[in-house]
């Protein structure tokens, strides 16, 4: 079974804090995906990778930035912390390039900034 | 953008109860996924459908992609199927996929 990993369920950091959310999967994945949830809302798309060191922005890149230096690890990066990203943070992976690929997805990091 | 609108957003079923939700989508799509989001936060895929109908169980998926909608069936409803259920569609750029808001599902046993 193809596992996603996150590095942590729950974050609670503050105003101005860089916070780092690492994701790993397991089974050679090329494609790699970071969206938030919020109610209301659905799943809406920060970044995407698509190869080592490759990078697209999704829908909300705005205060994001990503890495992606080894095949089976994507971190998204708040650069400086706002309260408005407090939200449900989703790590996605799938095995091409294609979306008719499924998406595997972590159990999500669920992110409070006081 | 593509637009991707579900309805209902919420609903309340008994044990056994039967239902539908519909997800509807602005323009041509050559792939559309239904997932389930369970209590604890997993996500996990139910179908790829982008035509025509499918049955895992319980669960039966059906998309009319010439008039832009696809209905997702609950049988037999469990207390297992709580959760919020998506559909997405991929966009312009095919790389990626764009999520609805959701059904929230909650089954009362």
């Amino acid at each position: 079974d193809v596992k996603v990993t996150q590095s942590s369920r729950y974050l609670v950091k503050r105003t101005g804090e860089k916070v780092f959310l690492e994701c790993v999967q397991d089974m050679d994945h090329e494609n790699m995906f970071w969206y938030r949830q919020d109610p209301g809302l659905g799943l809406r798309l920060i970044y995407f990778s698509y190869d080592v060191k490759m990078k697209e922005k999704g829908d909300i890149p705005e205060g994001y930035s990503v890495s992606r230096e080894k095949k089976e690890r994507f971190s998204l990066i708040l650069e400086s912390a706002s309260t408005n990203q407090t939200s449900m943070y989703l790590c996605a992976s799938s095995m091409t390039a294609v979306a008719r690929d499924t998406q595997y997805f972590g159990p999500g990091t669920r992110l409070t900034v006081l | 953008g593509i637009q991707v609108e579900q309805s209902p957003p919420d609903l309340i079923l008994q044990e056994g109860a039967n239902s539908t939700l519909r997800c509807n989508f602005s323009d041509s799509v050559n792939n559309l996924q239904w997932f389930h989001q369970n209590p604890w936060g997993q996500l996990i895929n139910l179908f790829y459908i982008p035509s025509g109908t499918k049955q895992n169980g319980r669960l039966s998926a059906t998309t009319v992609a010439t008039e832009r909608y696809s209905l997702l069936y609950i049988s037999s409803s469990q207390t297992t199927d709580s959760g919020v259920y998506f559909c997405a569609v991929p966009p312009t750029e095919q790389r990626k996929l764009s999520f609805g808001a959701g059904t929230t599902v909650t089954v009362r046993a």
